[in-house]
């Protein structure tokens, strides 16, 4: 079985300094690590994926995250916030080599950007 | 036109009211969940459905049912309300392709007084 801890649940940051949210997941087998987020009274988007090959994946919107498999980490990144980057933040984690269909997600963090 | 859409948006009911939330997409997925978001807890799978005939409770399924209508339609039901079953309520869809990537509705946000 997957779980995924996300180590912050509120980060308050002002504007165009750098974030990173960070995510640790627990898997015995080898896994997909998503990022999803969530504006205001919206669903959930897909942000950015790992499946395999390059451990550094970035988004169309300056974020990137990095597939640590030693810390068992996929912390998501960016060099400087803007406030419509305001919004909840999920990682999850699916098995890869079972291929359970399921996703597992982590209890989210909040990101305050501050003008 | 949105790719997953549910309805109702919002719903207020009472305690042991039935209540039924639906689920349509256009995406042509097979696979489709039902989740429910709690302040704190993140996102938890109540059913999912890989297809018409595949029907399996995720972990927090007590108190719900599903049915899946036809490859585009999951609906989600509360047999009878209570008040802790107040959420907000996402469906969500997937292909068979095996990368597990989810597509998600707009929610809806149930309040059972």
């Amino acid at each position: 079985a997957q779980s995924v801890t996300q180590l912050d649940s509120q980060v308050p940051v002002f504007e165009e300094a750098p974030v990173e949210l960070r995510c640790n997941y627990s898997s015995s087998v080898s896994v997909y690590l998503f990022w999803y987020v969530q504006y205001p009274n919206q669903g959930l988007q897909l942000l950015l994926k790992y499946l395999s090959g390059s451990t550094l994946v970035e988004s169309i919107n300056g974020f990137e995250a990095e597939f640590n498999k030693s810390q068992t980490s996929f912390h998501l990144r960016k060099p400087s916030v803007h406030i419509s980057d305001t919004a909840e933040y999920f990682c999850a984690v699916s098995a890869s080599g079972g291929y359970t269909g399921k996703l597992i997600f982590g209890q989210g963090t909040t990101l305050q950007v501050k003008p | 036109d949105a790719d997953v859409t549910q309805t109702p948006r919002n719903r207020i009911t009472k305690t042991g009211k039935r209540i039924m939330l639906e689920c349509s997409q256009t995406k042509g997925h097979d696979r489709m969940y039902w989740y429910r978001q709690d302040p704190g807890l993140g996102l938890r799978l109540i059913y999912y459905s890989f297809d018409v005939k595949d029907i399996n409770k995720g972990e927090i399924s007590d108190g719900y049912s599903v049915s899946r209508q036809a490859q585009a339609k999951f609906s989600l039901s509360l047999e009878s309300a209570i008040p802790n079953q107040t959420a907000l309520y996402f469906c969500a869809t997937a292909t068979s392709a095996g990368t597990d990537t989810q597509y998600f509705g707009p929610g809806t946000r149930l309040t059972v007084l």
